[in-house]
Protein backbone atom coordinates (compact mmCIF):
# COMPACT_ATOMS: atom_id res chain seq x y z
CA UNK A 1 0.00 0.00 0.00
CA UNK A 2 1.46 3.68 -0.87
CA UNK A 3 2.08 5.75 1.70
CA UNK A 4 1.40 9.51 1.60
CA UNK A 5 2.60 11.42 -1.11
CA UNK A 6 3.68 15.06 -1.60
CA UNK A 7 4.62 17.25 -4.50
CA UNK A 8 7.27 18.98 -4.82
CA UNK A 9 9.59 17.65 -2.76
CA UNK A 10 11.65 21.08 -2.72
CA UNK A 11 10.30 24.58 -4.24
CA UNK A 12 12.20 27.70 -4.32
CA UNK A 13 10.19 30.87 -5.42
CA UNK A 14 10.49 34.48 -4.72
CA UNK A 15 8.52 36.21 -2.22
CA UNK A 16 5.55 37.39 -4.09
CA UNK A 17 5.30 34.30 -6.04
CA UNK A 18 2.70 31.95 -5.51
CA UNK A 19 3.42 28.20 -4.72
CA UNK A 20 0.92 25.17 -4.71
CA UNK A 21 1.95 22.18 -3.31
CA UNK A 22 -0.10 18.94 -3.37
CA UNK A 23 -0.45 15.89 -1.10
CA UNK A 24 -1.74 12.62 -1.95
CA UNK A 25 -2.97 10.83 0.90
CA UNK A 26 -3.01 6.89 1.76
CA UNK A 27 -6.25 5.38 0.27
CA UNK A 28 -9.47 4.97 1.73
CA UNK A 29 -8.48 7.67 4.30
CA UNK A 30 -11.22 9.80 4.96
CA UNK A 31 -9.08 12.59 7.18
CA UNK A 32 -5.85 15.05 5.63
CA UNK A 33 -4.23 17.38 7.63
CA UNK A 34 -1.51 19.77 6.41
CA UNK A 35 1.10 20.76 9.57
CA UNK A 36 4.76 22.60 8.68
CA UNK A 37 8.36 23.13 10.31
CA UNK A 38 9.48 26.26 10.48
CA UNK A 39 13.14 27.34 10.98
CA UNK A 40 13.62 24.35 12.82
CA UNK A 41 10.91 24.74 15.19
CA UNK A 42 8.17 22.62 16.43
CA UNK A 43 5.73 21.35 13.81
CA UNK A 44 2.44 23.17 14.26
CA UNK A 45 -0.83 22.54 12.49
CA UNK A 46 -2.48 24.38 9.97
CA UNK A 47 -5.70 22.78 8.97
CA UNK A 48 -8.19 19.23 8.81
CA UNK A 49 -10.08 17.53 6.39
CA UNK A 50 -12.83 15.77 6.38
CA UNK A 51 -13.19 14.71 2.70
CA UNK A 52 -13.84 17.06 1.24
CA UNK A 53 -14.86 19.92 4.20
CA UNK A 54 -12.84 21.80 6.31
CA UNK A 55 -12.81 20.57 9.88
CA UNK A 56 -10.53 22.64 11.38
CA UNK A 57 -8.62 25.17 9.64
CA UNK A 58 -7.85 27.06 13.08
CA UNK A 59 -3.75 26.70 12.27
CA UNK A 60 -3.79 28.48 9.00
CA UNK A 61 -1.95 31.52 9.35
CA UNK A 62 -3.32 33.99 7.08
CA UNK A 63 -5.55 34.35 4.05
CA UNK A 64 -2.58 34.41 1.88
CA UNK A 65 -2.47 30.27 2.51
CA UNK A 66 -5.44 28.51 0.76
CA UNK A 67 -6.11 24.68 1.05
CA UNK A 68 -8.47 23.10 -1.19
CA UNK A 69 -9.67 19.09 -1.26
CA UNK A 70 -12.24 18.60 -4.18
CA UNK A 71 -13.43 15.42 -4.57
CA UNK A 72 -11.95 14.49 -1.15
CA UNK A 73 -9.11 12.64 -2.86
CA UNK A 74 -5.59 14.87 -2.92
CA UNK A 75 -5.44 17.84 -1.51
CA UNK A 76 -3.61 21.46 -2.39
CA UNK A 77 -2.46 23.76 -0.49
CA UNK A 78 -1.85 27.53 -2.63
CA UNK A 79 0.72 30.54 -0.81
CA UNK A 80 -0.29 33.80 -2.36
CA UNK A 81 1.53 35.85 -2.32
CA UNK A 82 4.86 34.01 -0.74
CA UNK A 83 6.23 35.56 1.75
CA UNK A 84 10.04 35.26 3.41
CA UNK A 85 8.54 33.83 6.66
CA UNK A 86 6.69 31.33 4.45
CA UNK A 87 10.02 29.16 4.31
CA UNK A 88 9.95 25.90 5.87
CA UNK A 89 8.99 22.14 5.41
CA UNK A 90 5.44 21.22 4.79
CA UNK A 91 4.23 18.40 6.13
CA UNK A 92 0.86 16.52 5.59
CA UNK A 93 -0.57 13.11 6.79
CA UNK A 94 -4.01 11.25 6.34
CA UNK A 95 -5.69 8.95 8.66
CA UNK A 96 -8.73 6.23 8.18
CA UNK A 97 -10.75 7.86 11.41
CA UNK A 98 -10.29 11.44 13.46
CA UNK A 99 -9.59 9.61 16.01
CA UNK A 100 -6.54 6.83 14.31
CA UNK A 101 -3.06 6.70 14.35
CA UNK A 102 -2.09 9.99 11.45
CA UNK A 103 0.64 8.99 8.91
CA UNK A 104 2.72 11.21 7.55
CA UNK A 105 4.29 12.00 4.34
CA UNK A 106 8.00 13.23 3.11
CA UNK A 107 7.20 17.04 3.29
CA UNK A 108 7.87 19.46 0.53
CA UNK A 109 10.61 21.78 1.63
CA UNK A 110 9.62 25.51 0.84
CA UNK A 111 12.61 28.33 0.34
CA UNK A 112 11.44 31.61 0.16
CA UNK A 113 13.99 34.41 -1.32
CA UNK B 1 -4.63 24.14 25.00
CA UNK B 2 -2.29 21.19 24.88
CA UNK B 3 1.67 21.40 25.01
CA UNK B 4 4.54 19.23 24.57
CA UNK B 5 7.98 20.03 25.50
CA UNK B 6 11.30 18.17 24.78
CA UNK B 7 14.05 19.71 26.69
CA UNK B 8 17.04 18.20 25.02
CA UNK B 9 17.65 19.51 21.48
CA UNK B 10 20.54 16.59 21.09
CA UNK B 11 21.47 13.38 22.86
CA UNK B 12 24.58 11.30 22.49
CA UNK B 13 24.60 8.01 22.68
CA UNK B 14 27.43 5.63 22.36
CA UNK B 15 26.03 2.59 20.40
CA UNK B 16 24.73 -0.64 22.54
CA UNK B 17 24.08 1.53 25.64
CA UNK B 18 20.52 2.73 26.65
CA UNK B 19 19.16 5.69 25.14
CA UNK B 20 16.45 7.99 26.59
CA UNK B 21 14.36 10.88 24.62
CA UNK B 22 12.62 12.82 26.99
CA UNK B 23 8.84 14.32 27.12
CA UNK B 24 6.39 15.92 29.08
CA UNK B 25 2.93 16.96 27.89
CA UNK B 26 0.31 19.33 29.18
CA UNK B 27 -3.32 18.23 27.96
CA UNK B 28 -6.91 19.28 29.54
CA UNK B 29 -8.16 16.09 28.93
CA UNK B 30 -6.62 12.43 28.80
CA UNK B 31 -4.14 12.37 26.32
CA UNK B 32 -3.08 10.23 23.67
CA UNK B 33 0.27 10.12 23.06
CA UNK B 34 2.93 9.87 20.14
CA UNK B 35 6.21 9.45 19.02
CA UNK B 36 7.60 10.00 15.70
CA UNK B 37 11.09 10.01 14.11
CA UNK B 38 12.42 11.52 10.83
CA UNK B 39 15.57 10.14 9.45
CA UNK B 40 17.85 12.41 6.90
CA UNK B 41 15.53 13.22 4.03
CA UNK B 42 12.72 11.18 4.83
CA UNK B 43 9.24 12.27 6.23
CA UNK B 44 8.02 11.60 9.54
CA UNK B 45 7.60 8.13 10.40
CA UNK B 46 5.39 6.58 13.10
CA UNK B 47 7.28 4.73 15.97
CA UNK B 48 4.23 4.64 18.71
CA UNK B 49 1.80 5.78 20.61
CA UNK B 50 -0.20 5.43 23.52
CA UNK B 51 -3.91 5.42 24.04
CA UNK B 52 -4.88 3.68 26.96
CA UNK B 53 -4.08 0.85 29.31
CA UNK B 54 -0.75 -0.52 29.90
CA UNK B 55 1.80 2.62 31.03
CA UNK B 56 4.71 0.75 28.98
CA UNK B 57 4.14 0.91 24.77
CA UNK B 58 6.52 -1.18 22.88
CA UNK B 59 6.90 -0.10 18.87
CA UNK B 60 8.81 0.01 16.07
CA UNK B 61 12.59 -0.90 15.73
CA UNK B 62 12.76 -2.10 19.66
CA UNK B 63 11.68 1.22 21.16
CA UNK B 64 9.14 1.48 24.08
CA UNK B 65 7.99 4.13 25.69
CA UNK B 66 6.23 4.69 29.69
CA UNK B 67 3.56 6.90 29.67
CA UNK B 68 4.05 8.30 33.27
CA UNK B 69 0.91 10.19 34.30
CA UNK B 70 1.80 12.07 37.78
CA UNK B 71 4.95 13.54 36.36
CA UNK B 72 2.57 14.09 32.31
CA UNK B 73 5.72 11.99 30.91
CA UNK B 74 5.98 9.96 27.84
CA UNK B 75 9.86 8.79 27.55
CA UNK B 76 10.99 7.12 24.77
CA UNK B 77 13.48 4.75 25.49
CA UNK B 78 15.46 1.97 24.20
CA UNK B 79 17.41 -0.65 25.91
CA UNK B 80 20.41 -1.16 23.23
CA UNK B 81 21.21 2.08 20.87
CA UNK B 82 22.04 1.90 17.39
CA UNK B 83 24.09 4.08 15.39
CA UNK B 84 20.86 3.41 12.86
CA UNK B 85 18.62 5.08 15.48
CA UNK B 86 20.80 8.22 14.69
CA UNK B 87 17.46 11.03 13.55
CA UNK B 88 15.29 13.69 14.87
CA UNK B 89 12.61 12.26 17.03
CA UNK B 90 9.15 13.96 17.78
CA UNK B 91 6.40 13.87 21.23
CA UNK B 92 3.38 14.73 20.09
CA UNK B 93 0.01 14.73 21.73
CA UNK B 94 -3.67 14.94 21.34
CA UNK B 95 -6.41 16.14 23.77
CA UNK B 96 -8.64 12.89 23.52
CA UNK B 97 -11.08 13.69 20.94
CA UNK B 98 -14.52 15.77 21.74
CA UNK B 99 -16.38 16.63 18.51
CA UNK B 100 -13.65 15.88 15.65
CA UNK B 101 -10.83 17.76 17.07
CA UNK B 102 -7.98 15.44 16.15
CA UNK B 103 -4.99 17.78 15.49
CA UNK B 104 -1.55 16.70 16.99
CA UNK B 105 0.79 19.04 19.17
CA UNK B 106 4.45 18.61 18.75
CA UNK B 107 7.69 19.41 20.76
CA UNK B 108 10.31 21.11 19.03
CA UNK B 109 12.35 17.71 18.96
CA UNK B 110 15.43 15.90 19.74
CA UNK B 111 18.54 15.19 17.53
CA UNK B 112 19.89 11.84 18.68
CA UNK B 113 22.98 11.10 17.67
CA UNK B 114 24.96 7.81 18.27
CA UNK B 115 28.30 6.37 17.89
CA UNK B 116 30.53 4.00 17.77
Amino acid sequence: EAGVTQFPSHSVIEKGQTVTLRCDPISGHDNLYWYRRVMGKEIKFLLHFVKESKQDESGMPNNRFLAERTGGTYSTLKVQPAELEDSGVYFCASSQAASSTQYFGPGTRLTVL
Amino acid sequence: AQSVAQPEDQVNVAEGNPLTVKCTYSVSGNPYLFWYVQYPNRGLQFLLKYITGDNLVKGSYGFEAEFNKSQTSFHLKKPSALVSDSALYFCAVRDEITGTASKLTFGTGTRLQVTL
